[in-house]
């Protein structure tokens, strides 16, 4: 389909790991996004990972990469309440291309 | 730099007014774009423009026009604004279309009575 698709909420207790998954529509897109956009803000990149790339790794974020099932996700290590937010995965096909976004939901 | 700007942060029309949202960025960026969000739909694409001169349609363009004189600045105008565009607008700038990440405004929030 056309579709990105993300599961619309996740909550987690501050401290543990928050996993957002994403599932992209086409197999060609060149490089996959992570957003997040804080209340009444706007988006701001988190990461973003090319294509030919299995994982990628920068401080508590962790992006996989999994192609053959065109299924993206994004791991926080030691969730804080400041990563409350919604997130949005998109993908380059030519134009972005984004999902709905996962409100996470951080709770002391 | 600035980033991406945008005005104003939010407004209310009437059915039928018509208005202008602002965008502008002072990155030198050629790729700018207007989306919109509503809930539980993330980001559409409205309308995007490759370099000063050039605009193009995107997902939803209906109802609204752009226009790119220069390369800083981004103008949305609604025609004749109707409840269905009650939303939040946000412009975005990058480099180039195909490979850049996007730079992201504030957003409008915009409410169509």
């Amino acid at each position: 389909g056309e579709d990105v698709e993300q599961s619309l909420f996740l909550s987690v207790r501050e401290g543990d790991s928050s996993v957002i998954n994403c599932t992209y529509t086409d197999s060609s897109s060149t490089y996959l996004y992570w957003y997040k956009q804080e209340p009444g803000a706007g988006l701001q990149l988190l990461t973003y990972i090319f294509s030919n790339m299995d994982m990628k790794q920068d401080q508590r974020l962790t992006v996989l990469l999994n192609k053959k099932d065109k299924h993206l996700s994004l791991r926080i290590a030691d969730t804080q309440t400041g990563d409350s937010a919604i997130y949005f995965c998109a993908e380059r096909r030519g134009k972005l291309i984004f999902g709905q976004g996962t409100e996470l939901s951080v709770k002391p | 730099n600035a980033g991406v700007t945008q005005t104003p942060k939010f407004q209310v029309l009437k059915t039928g007014q018509s208005m202008t949202l602002q965008c502008a960025q002072d990155m030198n960026h050629e790729y700018m774009s207007w989306y919109r969000q509503d809930p539980g739909m993330g980001l559409r694409l409205i309308h995007y423009s490759v370099g000063a001169g050039i605009t193009d349609q995107g997902e939803v363009p209906n109802g609204y026009n752009v226009s790119r004189s220069t390369t800083e600045d981004f103008p949305l105008r609604l025609l004749s604004a109707a409840p269905s565009q009650t939303s939040v607008y946000f412009c975005a700038s990058s480099y180039s279309r195909d490979t850049d990440t996007q730079y992201f405004g504030p957003g409008t929030r915009l409410t169509v009575l």
